[in-house]
């Protein structure tokens, strides 16, 4: 069982603001870093696979860091929207299965 | 049409009973994987399989069993459910790249 965390669990967010949080996991045989976003009543997406450090990803306005190095991954979120509220889940990946962290919780409100 | 889906979407079952919840996928991925999701708690694997021969349990298989009937199905089942089995059960497959693409779970409560 890897360790991976996720900090904070829950974060409120205005409209119009920006945010990110935190996935860490452990440094040591990195092969690769998912997110996904998990909406209310749906089903896990993904969002980003990260292999190299230093990787930056960018999808509209959701962008991923990567340090393996140090074993971090921040998820920014940049002008948050009510449509981004989610709980947002990083998992890292060992030998073809996911340990998913407990996931970030994000409201965004109006 | 959904590329993976779930049946049931929600039960409700009794403590000791028998049940049986399917996955199937259009995505003609080798890998599926049965998780399940408790409040406060990450998505936890249950069992795995990557091809239709081949079974692994995974964090938390106790108390389960699955079967691989096809590449498209993979089926997980609950011998004798007990209250601490309620949760949000998703099934997953992956292919090449790793992602893996999620069902739309199935809600379970044991009474």
């Amino acid at each position: 069982i890897l360790n991976v965390e996720q900090s904070p669990q829950s974060l409120h967010v205005q409209e119009g603001d920006s945010t990110n949080f935190t996935c860490s996991f452990p440094s040591s045989n990195f092969y690769a870093l998912h997110w996904y976003r998990w909406e209310t009543a749906k089903s896990p997406e993904a969002l980003f696979v990260m292999t190299l450090n230093g990787d930056e990803k960018k999808k509209g306005r959701i962008s991923a860091t990567l340090n393996t190095k140090e074993g971090y991954s921040y998820l920014y979120i940049k002008g948050s929207q009510p449509e981004d509220s989610a709980t947002y889940l990083c998992a890292f990946l060992d030998d073809y299965k996911l340990s998913f962290g407990a996931g970030t919780t994000v409201t965004v409100r109006a | 049409d959904a590329d993976v889906t779930q049946t049931p979407r929600n039960r409700i079952t009794k403590t000791g009973k028998r049940i049986m919840l399917e996955c199937s996928q259009t995505k003609g991925h080798d890998r599926m994987y049965w998780y399940r999701q408790d409040p406060g708690l990450g998505l936890r694997l249950i069992y795995y399989s990557f091809d239709v021969k081949d079974i692994n349990k995974g964090e938390i298989s106790d108390g389960y069993s699955v079967s691989r009937q096809a590449q498209a199905k993979f089926s997980l089942s609950l011998e004798s459910a007990i209250p601490n089995q309620t949760a949000l059960y998703f099934c997953a497959t992956s292919g090449v790249g790793d992602t893996q693409y999620f069902g739309p779970g199935t809600r379970l409560t044991v009474l």
